[in-house]
């Protein structure tokens, strides 16, 4: 089944270390983004990438870091510079030229 | 700046009525704008609008946009307990960076 795949659904660390939360799609989607969801705040966009070897930043990328190594995956690390960084992360991807964004189940970080 | 604005936010309703949650928008180089589902984690696609004035349906759902007046309006008649849910909506870019905005979504609340 083609899909996006996000891991682990539920994660906990201690404040200051770094964490890397995994997205895989299987769709052969160019664009692949990741967002942020905050009660109230709607989804805020951290990064994206529109082909391998290429991301920019969104509105809120500040302690965060990506890769795009390979077309399938976009990892992202949430680094102890992430002042706030309890959150629900959401992957998203879509066919290069954004148009319908197909969305993974997302991973729900906890820092302790 | 560039923003998408929802309103309401919160929306309580009895099964059966009839909702229509807005959704404004003030962006530059625009493409297109996306309504998206939000159940328990990653949202669902509903609708993506590209041109004024062209109704689009799927069952009790319906969407428009107005690019005149930069707005959009989602309908859902004879809501039903499973439509209880955060309604999200996305305004896409023509530019090369192909980002996109969300709103804040409006939570919809079903009673039986």
């Amino acid at each position: 089944d083609g899909g996006i795949t996000q891991s682990p659904k539920y994660l906990f660390r201690k404040e200051g270390q770094n964490v890397t939360l995994s997205c895989e799609q299987n769709l052969n989607h160019d664009a692949m983004y990741w967002y942020r969801q905050d009660p109230g705040q709607g989804l805020r966009l951290i990064y994206y990438s529109q082909i391998v070897n290429d991301f920019q930043k969104g509105d809120i990328a500040e302690g965060y870091s990506v890769s795009r190594e390979k077309k399938e995956s976009f990892p992202l690390t949430v680094t102890s510079a992430q002042k706030n960084p309890t959150a629900f992360y959401l992957c998203a991807s879509s066919i290069s030229g954004f148009t319908e964004a197909f969305f993974g189940q997302g991973t729900r970080l906890t820092v302790v | 700046e560039d923003k998408v604005v929802q309103s309401p936010l919160s929306l309580v309703v009895h099964e059966g009525d009839t909702v229509t949650l807005n959704c404004s928008y003030e962006v530059t180089n625009f493409r297109s704008l996306l309504w998206y589902k939000q159940e328990k984690k990653a949202p669902t696609f509903l609708f993506m609008l590209t041109s004024s004035g062209i109704e689009k349906k799927s069952g009790r759902l319906s969407s428009i946009l107005d690019k005149k007046e930069l707005f959009s309006i989602l309908n859902i008649t004879a809501t039903q307990t499973g439509d209880s849910a955060i309604y999200l909506c996305a305004v896409a870019f023509l530019n090369r960076d192909d980002k996109i905005i969300f709103g804040k979504g409006t939570r919809l609340h079903i009673l039986p």
